[in-house]
C-alpha cells in the first residue's frame, strides 16, 4: 500500500535559521511527488512537482530534491511568512490521481 | 486564469440532514477529486470524476456520493451526516492526464452538530 511520512511534525525557527523537512515515501511506481503549503483555514496552495530521483526545483527561499525513497524541502533564510503548515503527496500507478498524503509539517518562523 | 472555487464556505448541519457541496474547477480542467481533512487523519481521498464519470474512488461510506457535469463543475452530496463528518471538504481539478497536478481550491467547512 502506499504510504507517505514526514518528518517531524512541527518546526520551530529563528528567522533566517535554514532547515530541511522530510517526506518518506513508499510507492508502487511513482508518477509524481507533490509539495503543498497549506496556510490555516485554507486550502493547500502547490509549491513542486518532482517526476524522476535526481531531479530538484526551487522557488525562492525553497528547494525540493527527491531520491528513490524520500523528498526534502529545504527552506534557506527562512521568514515569518514562511509559516505554515508543508503537505508532500505522492502519486503512485496503481491509484489514478488519487494522491496519497502524508500528514504534514507545522513550520513555525519567529522574528 | 481564476482558481478553482468552492460554494458554500462554511456550513453548519445537524445530525440526519444531508448536504451538498459544489466546486467549479479551473478552465479547462476536466477531471475534479475530492479529500476530506480533519486533524485526525489529514487529508484524504474521496472520488475523482473525469468527464462526468467516476475515475476513482476512496475508502468512504456509499453516504458520500458526488456528480460532475458537462461543465466540468461538480458536486458532492452527503447523506444523514454524522458528527464525525465535520471536517473541511477540499476540491481540487487538473488536466486530468497521468501526471498533473492538482490545484485546490479554498474547502468548505462542514460542521455537524
Amino acid at each position: 500500500e502506499d504510504q507517505v511520512t514526514q518528518s517531524p511534525e512541527a518546526l520551530r525557527l529563528q528567522e533566517g535559521e535554514s532547515s530541511s523537512l522530510n517526506c518518506s515515501y513508499t510507492v508502487s511506481g511513482l508518477r509524481g511527488l507533490f509539495w503543498y503549503r497549506q496556510d490555516p483555514g485554507k486550502g493547500p496552495e502547490f509549491l513542486f512537482t518532482l517526476y524522476s530521483a535526481g531531479e530538484e526545483k526551487e522557488k525562492e527561499r525553497l528547494k525540493a530534491t527527491l531520491t528513490k525513497k524520500e523528498s526534502f524541502l529545504h527552506i534557506t533564510a527562512p521568514k515569518p511568512e514562511d509559516s505554515a503548515t508543508y503537505l508532500c503527496a505522492v502519486l503512485g500507478v496503481k491509484n489514478t490521481d488519487k494522491l496519497i498524503f502524508g500528514t504534514g509539517t507545522r513550520l513555525q518562523v519567529f522574528p | 486564469k481564476a482558481g478553482v472555487t468552492q460554494t458554500p464556505r462554511y456550513l453548519i448541519k445537524t445530525r440526519g440532514q444531508q448536504v451538498t457541496l459544489s466546486c467549479s474547477p479551473i478552465s479547462g480542467h476536466r477531471s475534479v477529486s475530492w479529500y476530506q481533512q480533519t486533524p485526525g487523519q489529514g487529508l484524504q481521498f474521496l472520488f475523482e470524476y473525469f468527464s462526468e464519470t467516476q475515475r476513482n474512488k476512496g475508502n468512504f461510506p456509499g453516504r458520500f456520493s458526488g456528480r460532475q457535469f458537462s461543465n466540468s463543475r461538480s458536486e458532492m452530496n452527503v447523506s444523514t451526516l454524522e458528527l464525525g463528518d465535520s471536517a473541511l471538504y477540499l476540491c481540487a481539478s487538473s488536466l486530468g492526464t497521468m501526471t498533473d497536478t492538482q490545484y485546490f481550491g479554498p474547502g468548505t467547512r462542514l460542521t455537524v452538530l
